[in-house]
């Protein structure tokens, strides 16, 4: 159970296009919904966290307007990244958690963005 | 706020050493703490995690106690595997607010047979 799920796996887009990357919870309604951002050899950094149907909570440093979350039902999270730069290149990581009262968080396996 | 201090690897040991992965951390509040794994080409996984003072979590061979005197909450094995072989990250997550977690930087671990 606790299956987390991403679409696509993998992307390459060149500079300039957006892209839509998918997070989705199989088997269990996810109150709550947090994208990471993974650098090379790095930890993972939180980019915003989401819940269903409000907008989403971004971090410090991130830009809402380039990194859009959108949380439009308890098993469906999508970031699109507008207008990428080579810059934006990354591991991409979604994770879910389904109780408001327990925090424990259920990751996709990732989704590896290469902008040319 | 809250931050999450990790050894630096890689650590390399031989099958069946003993592994300790240190692991200290900073909170406001009084935070849950986790060990993930990620495997190579894969996602993070949750290995095993505490939720309150001397809890000590387990998994696989894998322990963990939280230890809210020295903040700390360090990983160990008594005997890996080169299957153990992977990124070891130590997090917290507070108990209220949004609950999203705060990663260390990650340990490389490597197992030679």
């Amino acid at each position: 159970g606790a299956v987390v799920s991403q679409h696509p796996s993998w992307v390459i887009c060149k500079s300039g296009t957006s892209v839509k990357i998918e997070c989705r919870s199989l088997d269990f309604q996810a109150t709550t919904m947090f994208w990471y951002r993974q650098f090379p050899k790095q930890s993972l950094m939180l980019m915003a966290t989401s819940n269903e149907g409000s907008k989403a909570t971004y971090e410090q440093g991130v830009e809402k307007d380039k990194f859009l979350i959108n949380h439009a039902s308890l098993t469906l999270s999508t970031l699109t990244v507008t207008s990428a730069h080579p810059e934006d290149s990354s591991f991409y990581i979604c994770s879910a958690s389904e109780s408001l009262s327990y925090n424990e968080q259920f990751f996709g396996p990732g989704t590896r963005l290469t902008v040319l | 706020g809250d931050s999450v201090t990790q050894m630096e690897g890689p650590v390399t040991l031989s099958e069946e050493a003993f592994l300790t992965i240190n692991c200290t951390y900073t909170a406001t509040g009084y935070p849950s703490l986790f060990w993930y794994v990620q495997y190579p080409g894969e996602g993070l996984q949750l290995l095993l995690k505490a939720t309150k003072a001397d809890d000590k979590g387990s998994n696989k061979g894998f322990e963990a106690t939280y230890r809210k005197e020295t903040t700390s909450f360090h990983l160990e094995k008594g005997s890996v595997q080169v299957s153990d072989s992977a990124v070891y990250f130590c997090a917290l997550s507070e108990r209220t607010g949004r609950r999203a977690l705060t990663f260390g930087s990650g340990t490389r671990l490597q197992v030679q047979p």
